[in-house]
């Protein structure tokens, strides 16, 4: 069965900081990634995926993401965060199981943005 | 207003009671999901289903039983058998089971057990 792997659990930044989310997967066929968001309070929504073409993919908020199939990863990255990019991130990666596409998680990322 | 509801929101159970959470879509999804997600652990589906009548386990199935009968409904029921319920569960729907669709969550309910 894959896995997905995110190294930091908690990350703390200061505002106008660097991001960078990592994620790795263990799979060596067809993949298909997605970076989830949830916000304090709110629902998980999607930040970004990648189904195919361009292995970098930009997302909602000024993130973006790009698929290394040598490295089997999907790291997710912001140049300057602000303080409501305060939320827990998840990675997950859809593979094909009998004709179904489920997906696995990661076991996420909490960010904290300090003003 | 197309979305997902779940309800309740907050829900207490004693030890050795079942009790069933609700998870209804407006969004014509043929897809449902329930996950648990516990801290530090992320998100471990539970089970899903891709067509009315029809569901496959998860990851952590043991404890729990779903049901579809209608297209726009899966309710998960926590039974006793499940050792360690206390959690944070969520719901999901999808287009379709396939590879680029995209899952969208329900705001969740978080179960405690006295």
């Amino acid at each position: 069965a894959q896995s997905v792997s995110q190294h930091n659990h908690h990350v703390i930044l200061s505002e106008a900081a660097s991001l960078e989310l990592g994620c790795n997967y263990s799979y060596g066929g067809t993949v298909n990634l997605f970076w989830y968001v949830q916000y304090p309070g709110q629902h998980l929504q999607l930040l970004l995926k990648y189904f195919s073409g361009d292995p970098l993919v930009k997302g909602i908020k000024g993130f973006e993401a790009e698929f290394i199939k040598s490295k089997f990863s999907f790291n997710l990255r912001k140049p300057s965060v602000q303080w409501s990019d305060t939320a827990e991130y998840f990675c997950a990666v859809k593979v094909s199981s009998g004709g179904s596409y489920i997906p696995t998680f990661g076991r996420g990322t909490s960010l904290i943005v300090h003003p | 207003d197309g979305g997902i509801t779940q309800s309740p929101k907050y829900l207490f159970r004693k030890e050795g009671q079942n009790v069933t959470l609700s998870c209804e879509q407006n969004l014509n999804h043929d897809a449902m999901y329930w996950y648990r997600q516990d801290p530090g652990q992320g998100l471990r589906l539970i089970y899903y289903s891709q067509i009315v009548n029809d569901f496959q386990k998860g990851d952590i199935a043991e404890g729990y039983s779903v049901s579809r009968e209608k297209k726009e409904s899966f309710p998960l029921t926590v039974t006793s058998a499940q050792k360690n319920p206390t959690a944070f569960y969520l719901c999901a729907s999808s287009a379709l089971p396939g590879q680029g669709e995209t899952q969208y969550f329900g705001p969740g309910t978080r179960l405690l057990v006295l």
